[in-house]
């Protein structure tokens, strides 16, 4: 099956700094996710991009699907984006999602 | 908003009890999942299925089964719960080929 790697593993950062964080996989896929867990376990949308490049306010994140990686770029850190951020990717339709490890974020006032 | 909604945040059971997950979504969506998570292993797929009354193995089904007869609703069934399914139990549903989105997750101590 397709191998999802992140890095790094963990982060410690000051508030108002800029992070990026990246994922690379083993094979092509046509879903790549990335998501933010937040404190009581639940599992928030950050960005559907199998390809391309995307953007919401504060994160940005872009995909190279020939080069088999993608990154997460998270600008002016706030307390609140605190948390582990996962990488997940399939390599079909109706195929569940493989996860990477995670990378675990923490913004220090 | 897309709601998947899981219909218990804790639960505890006992070692050989028979254990109902519920998972319910209002989008439509054709495809639901059953994923685990456990520190130091990271999520992990157990089921997913693509319609009604069809499913497919994920990566670590043993000790589990899955039910899908209405579109909106997929449940995770242990028939016979053991310590070792104390976990985090995650549900998603997407359209094909699209975004899935998560339940806020039921966490399940088998004492």
């Amino acid at each position: 099956g397709i191998q999802v790697e992140q890095s790094p593993p963990d982060l410690i950062l000051q508030e108002g700094a800029n992070s990026t964080l990246r994922c690379n996989f083993s094979d092509s896929v046509n879903n790549l996710q990335w998501f933010h867990q937040n404190p009581w376990g639940q599992l928030i949308n950050l960005f559907y991009i199998p390809s391309g490049t995307k953007q919401n306010g504060r994160l940005s994140a872009t995909t190279v699907a020939t080069e088999r990686y993608s990154l997460l770029y998270i600008s002016s850190s706030q307390t609140t984006d605190s948390g582990v951020y996962f990488c997940a990717v399939s390599g079909g339709g109706a195929d569940g999602l493989t996860f990477g490890k995670g990378t675990h974020l923490i913004i220090q006032p | 908003d897309v709601k998947v909604t899981q219909s218990s945040r804790y639960l505890v059971k006992r070692t050989g009890e028979k254990v109902f997950l519920e998972c319910v979504q209002d989008m439509d969506h054709e495809n639901m999942f059953w994923y685990r998570q456990d520190p130091g292993l990271g999520l992990r797929l157990i089921y997913f299925s693509y319609d009604v009354k069809m499913k497919e193995k994920g990566d670590i089904p043993e000790g589990y089964s899955v039910s899908r007869e209405k579109k909106e609703r997929f449940s995770l069934i242990l028939e016979s719960a053991s310590t070792n399914q104390t976990s985090m139990y995650l549900c998603a549903s997407s359209l094909v080929g699209s975004t899935q989105y998560f339940g806020a997750g039921t966490r399940l101590s088998v004492l």
